[in-house]
Order: C-alpha cells, then structure tokens, then sequence
C-alpha cells in the first residue's frame, strides 16, 4: 500500500514570494490533515478537510495561507506572501474517516527555508 | 486546554542500554495518548497508543509504555536500544472519541552510541 505523498521534498524561497505544497494522500483516505512543525517543536494542525470540504482550518492564518482539495483527493497548500517565521517542515496526514481509533498516516513533508 | 510536556530535549544512550522517554499531560479527564517516531527525512509513525484498559501498552519495533493516571504521564520504554532507534520522539494527547485533534509536544532526539 502505498502511503502519503509529498511534493517537493525541499524548497527555498526569498520572503514574500509565494510557494506551494502538494499532497497525494493514501487511497480511500476521507481525510487529509496538514500539519507544519517548527524546527524545535511538534506538528501544529493547520486544516483538516473530510473529503472536499474544510472541517477544521481554525489554526490556519487565512491572510496569507489557502488550502484546498477540490476533488477530494489530493491537496495543495499555499503561501503567499511568505515571512520568514513561515520556516518549518509542513506534514500532510490522511486517515481513512475521523474519529476514535483511527490512526493518521503522515508523509514525509515539505522543508521550506524562507529567506 | 489540553497540553503535552516532554521534558527531555535530547537524551543519549549507549546500544543495549534501556531508554525511557518521559511525557506529561494536562487534561481534565483521561485523554487519548500517542507516541510516534520520526526518523530524519520521514514522517511520523505511529509506535502505539492508549485509549483505555491495561495501563501497560505493547507497541511495535519493542516498545511500550506505561499509562499512570496518579502521575499524568504516558512514558514511553524500551528494555535494549538499537542503533536505528535513533530517531525524534513525538507524544501525543487528543480529547476521548476526537483523534483528528492531536496536540503534539516538543519531542525527545534520541542519539545512540555504539
């Protein structure tokens, strides 16, 4: 079975450019999370989408951060414009539906340096 | 608010020795607990959780840990450390039937000495 897809694996970028993140999440995977982890700290929940509809994005700073998962399959993250503390890994997570028991398999991530 | 201390930052073993990595939570009720692992340049893997039940918790590649409810801690143990452990140590906590939720600590990098 193949697991969670990220894309690219690295990416630098200058401060206020825009960059963006790809997610391909296991088959049969209702739910995609997308989570960034701060070098030093864990991973914070950005947005959860259950198929193609937001769940939870109540931690995702919406003045320069969009989600979406359109088809209900993969998802793209973006940032636009980027500041330098945007600096972290970003996880994406899927699982097969939400709640009790229901472990979440993680990708590998996206290591994005903003300078 | 739910919140997850790990209060080691970096600990470092000898292979064969025994390892326990330490976490504490603040919740009001018993929570949902995780460990994962996170080798470099991976995702996390998921060694194993505590819902209810036997307080004493068997994982994968010979973990476990150890509920205590007196003590608000889930430590995560393993009897003889191989080199591959190395790896950062992730606990998790999330509110009973709402595991979308997890709220992560700092993690634990574990070195490990030949």
């Amino acid at each position: 079975e193949a697991g969670v897809a990220q894309s690219p694996r690295y990416k630098i970028i200058e401060k206020r450019q825009s960059v963006a993140f790809w997610c391909n999440p296991i088959s049969g995977h209702a739910t995609l999370y997308w989570y960034q982890q701060i070098l030093g700290q864990g991973p914070k929940l950005l947005i959860q989408f259950q198929n193609n509809g937001v769940v939870d994005d109540s931690q995702l700073p919406k003045d320069r951060f969009s989600a979406e998962r359109l088809k209900g399959v993969d998802s793209t993250l973006k940032i636009q414009p980027a500041k330098l503390e945007d600096s972290a890994v970003y996880l994406c997570a899927s699982t097969i539906t939400p709640g009790a028991g229901n472990e979440q398999f993680f990708g590998p991530g996206t290591r994005l340096t903003v300078l | 608010a739910q919140s997850v201390t790990q209060p080691d930052i970096h600990i470092t073993v000898s292979e064969g020795a025994s390892l326990e990595l330490r976490c504490n939570y603040s919740y009001g009720a018993t929570p949902y607990l995780f460990w994962y692992v996170q080798s470099p340049g991976q995702g996390l893997q998921l060694l194993l959780k505590y819902f209810s039940g036997d307080t004493l918790v068997q994982g994968i590649k010979g973990f476990e840990a150890e509920f205590k409810r007196s003590q608000s801690s889930f430590n995560l143990r393993k009897p003889s450390v191989h080199w591959s452990d190395a790896a950062e140590y992730f606990c998790a906590v999330a509110r009973p039937y709402n595991t979308d939720k997890l709220i992560f600590g700092t993690g634990t990098r574990l070195q490990v000495f030949p």
